[in-house]
């Protein structure tokens, strides 16, 4: 199995430019989940998927993020327009339906938006 | 979900077990213990959970009081690789769970 797998690793861009991160999770995984870590605020979760519909969002910062899951092996996480204070290491996860906290890790995102 | 407090870091020498505490005085009788631990640039890793029995695993202990108060998670024989920021978590058991990590213990082993 390959995992949860991320891309891009790593992005740097300018403020004010769309940045679009993605996630293929662990196939027959039910639920994805979308976390921020950051020195500060530490591992934060901003949404999380089940059978691709969005559970809870209320980790999602503001309007400007944005996350969508069309099929069962996709999910995409959008900021538009990205700051500055949006740069950290976003990290997507998958489960099935059995251990309720056991939930796979991809390798992350890092975002630098200067 | 349970508040958990854990120390900000310890140190291990390299071969001996390391012992991390967890205390989670407000656990309730649904409430599960889970471990994570993150090494530096990778996403967090599952290392093992339990309710009120003691688990063990290829990874690691797990040993929770009689009143679940608290627990430790033991590495028998700690290695550099397992130099890392360690999160007790506790969470309702059921399929919506959803986890929030706290700060965690920052490991180090050294020779």
């Amino acid at each position: 199995d390959a995992g949860v797998i991320q891309s891009p690793r790593h992005e740097v861009t300018e403020m004010g430019q769309e940045v679009t991160l993605r996630c293929k999770p662990i196939s027959g995984h039910d639920y994805l989940f979308w976390y921020r870590q950051t020195m500060m605020r530490g591992l934060e979760l901003l949404i999380y998927f089940n059978n691709n519909v969005p559970i809870d969002d209320s980790g999602m910062p503001e309007d400007r993020f944005s996350a969508k899951m069309p099929n069962a092996s996709f999910s995409t996480l959008k900021i538009q327009p990205s700051e500055p204070r949006d740069s950290a290491v976003y990290f997507c996860a998958s489960r099935g339906q059995g251990v309720t906290g056991e939930l796979f890790f991809g390798e992350g995102s890092r975002l630098t938006v200067l | 979900d349970a508040k958990t407090t854990q120390p900000t870091s310890m140190d291990c020498a390299e071969g001996r077990a390391a012992n991390l505490p967890c205390n989670h005085s407000t656990i309730s009788g649904n409430e599960y213990v889970y471990w994570y631990r993150q090494i530096h640039s990778q996403g967090p890793q599952y290392i093992i959970h339990g309710l009120k029995n003691n688990e063990t695993n290829e990874m690691a202990s797990l040993i929770i009081t009689e009143d679940r108060k608290s627990s430790t998670l033991i590495l028998p024989h700690a290695t550099l690789r397992d130099t890392a920021v360690y999160y007790c978590i506790v969470i309702v058991g059921g399929t919506a769970s959803k986890l929030t990590f706290g700060t965690g213990t920052r490991l180090q082993v050294t020779l």
